[in-house]
């Protein structure tokens, strides 16, 4: 099955940009969708089809993604962005097509 | 406004069932494909389930197929989980996520989950 590999942890200082990976095999041809999970809470849909955003979402949320990584962008990074992040892409191609990333700890320091 | 609640979580001995729903409301439930997703005590998201808006094509997780069944009454605007020979490992909160319109599966509503607990 579709793996997504990101990094454990990201720290950034308040108004710096923070940049989470998530890598898979030639995910650029697949559509990579972000959410962010605050502690306690649902997660949330931040980022979809590699770089949309959701009604609601600021601007300072941005994506990329190109060749085996996709990129979730935080500009300006404020205190209340600090969450963990998760990637996730639909493997069409199996029968098991839901897939997460295994989540990123983003800490603003 | 779009809504999913979840019920039905609790604590269930290993080996036991447990059946879990999504009430859906604020949209057009019948027109909409559905998934469960778990989140295991500090652990990540994993997919667990998905249905179709008719419900004709189902695919599950390799962790709980055999064991879990997905279904849902269009006509109720409700999601199941049916959980049966539940291990310690099925441990998690589970929520019921909406796919958007695109045709990339993204989930682009959440509920705020149910935990279900594995343990005697």
């Amino acid at each position: 099955s579709y793996v997504l590999t990101q990094p454990p942890s990201v720290s950034v200082a308040p108004g710096q940009t923070a940049r989470i990976t998530c890598g898979g095999n030639n995910i650029g041809s697949k559509s990579v969708h972000w959410y962010q999970q605050k502690p306690g809470q649902a997660p949330v849909l931040v980022v979809y089809d590699d770089s949309d955003r959701p009604s609601g979402i600021p601007e300072r949320f941005s994506g990329s993604n190109s060749g085996n990584t996709a990129t979730l962008t935080i500009s300006r990074v404020e205190a209340g962005d600090e969450a963990d992040y998760y990637c996730q892409v639909w493997d069409s191609s199996s029968d098991r097509p839901g897939v997460f990333g295994g989540g990123t700890k983003l800490t603003v320091l | 406004e779009v809504q999913l609640v979840e019920s039905g979580g609790g604590l269930v001995q290993p080996g036991g069932s447990l059946r879990l729903s999504c009430a859906a409301s604020g949209f057009t439930f019948s027109s909409y494909e559905m998934n469960w997703v778990r989140q295991a005590p500090g652990k990540g998201l994993e997919w667990v389930s998905y249905i179709s808006s008719s419900g004709s094509t189902i695919y599950y997780a390799d962790s709980v197929k055999g064991r879990f069944t997905i279904s849902r009454d269009n006509a109720k605007n409700s999601l199941y989980l049916q959980m049966n020979s539940l291990r310690a490992e099925d441990t998690a909160v589970y929520y019921c996520a909406r796919v958007g319109r695109g045709y990339s599966y993204e989930f682009d509503y959440w509920g705020q989950g149910t935990l279900v607990t594995v343990s005697s």
